[in-house]
């Protein structure tokens, strides 16, 4: 199973744009990268996914290298509501039943 | 609104007591999970089923079982709950060949076992 490798922690200032990396190093060709979110006491909440190009959606932008061994999450202009726990996950499993894994993810602390 | 409901917000039980954690989805998903979240641990996957009646072991099955009788139901079933058993638990559903959908969780049971 491919694994992530996300930074523990990242401060962002209320406005700016908050970018969050990932590693996923030995991620094979049919896997897709999906980033989540949990904000406290809440369940996780989808954000985006992608597979080899770059996704755009109401909430971020995944950027995917060409290599597809590294991604990063952008939040346009981070507002305090955004502080949470962020999570990549590459999907395991065959497409129709895959499972989802997660690891400890990046907690992004937006400030005033 | 498409939601994934879990019947309790809070839940004290005790010790040996047998336990039922109740999740509904509306969305007509095949599939679905069982998750328990811990301080330090992340989440980490303790069943899920991919249609009515069938069931897969995750992670972290030992002391659990589950149920899906109806598509829209997924009961995670704690036949004789232990201390360590008290987490936070979430449900999620998805739908089949969902490369291209996420998944949606629900808002969480926080079991406390005493």
């Amino acid at each position: 199973d491919a694994k992530t490798t996300q930074p523990t922690s990242m401060d962002c200032a209320e406005g700016r744009a908050a970018n969050l990396p990932c590693n996923h190093s030995t991620i094979s060709g049919n896997e897709y990268v999906y980033w989540y979110r949990q904000i406290h006491s809440q369940g996780p909440q989808y954000i985006i996914h992608g597979l080899k190009n770059n996704e755009t959606n109401e909430m971020a932008s995944l950027i995917i290298t060409e290599d597809r061994k590294s991604s990063t999450l952008i939040l346009p202009h981070a507002t305090l509501r955004d502080t949470a726990v962020y999570y990549c996950i590459v999907r395991v499993g065959s497409s129709n039943t895959g499972k989802l894994i997660f690891g400890q993810g990046t907690t992004l602390q937006v400030k005033p | 609104d498409v939601k994934v409901t879990q019947s309790s917000r809070y839940l004290v039980k005790r010790t040996g007591e047998k336990v039922f954690l109740e999740c509904v989805q509306d969305m007509d998903h095949e599939n679905m999970f069982w998750y328990r979240q811990d301080p330090g641990l992340g989440l980490r996957l303790i069943y899920f089923s991919y249609d009515v009646k069938m069931k897969e072991k995750g992670d972290i099955p030992e002391g659990y079982s589950v149920s899906r009788e109806k598509k829209e139901r997924f009961s995670l079933i704690l036949e004789s709950a232990s201390t360590n058993q008290t987490s936070m638990y979430l449900c999620a559903s998805s739908r089949t060949g969902a490369a291209n959908y996420g998944y949606t969780f629900g808002s969480g049971t926080r079991l406390t076992v005493v």
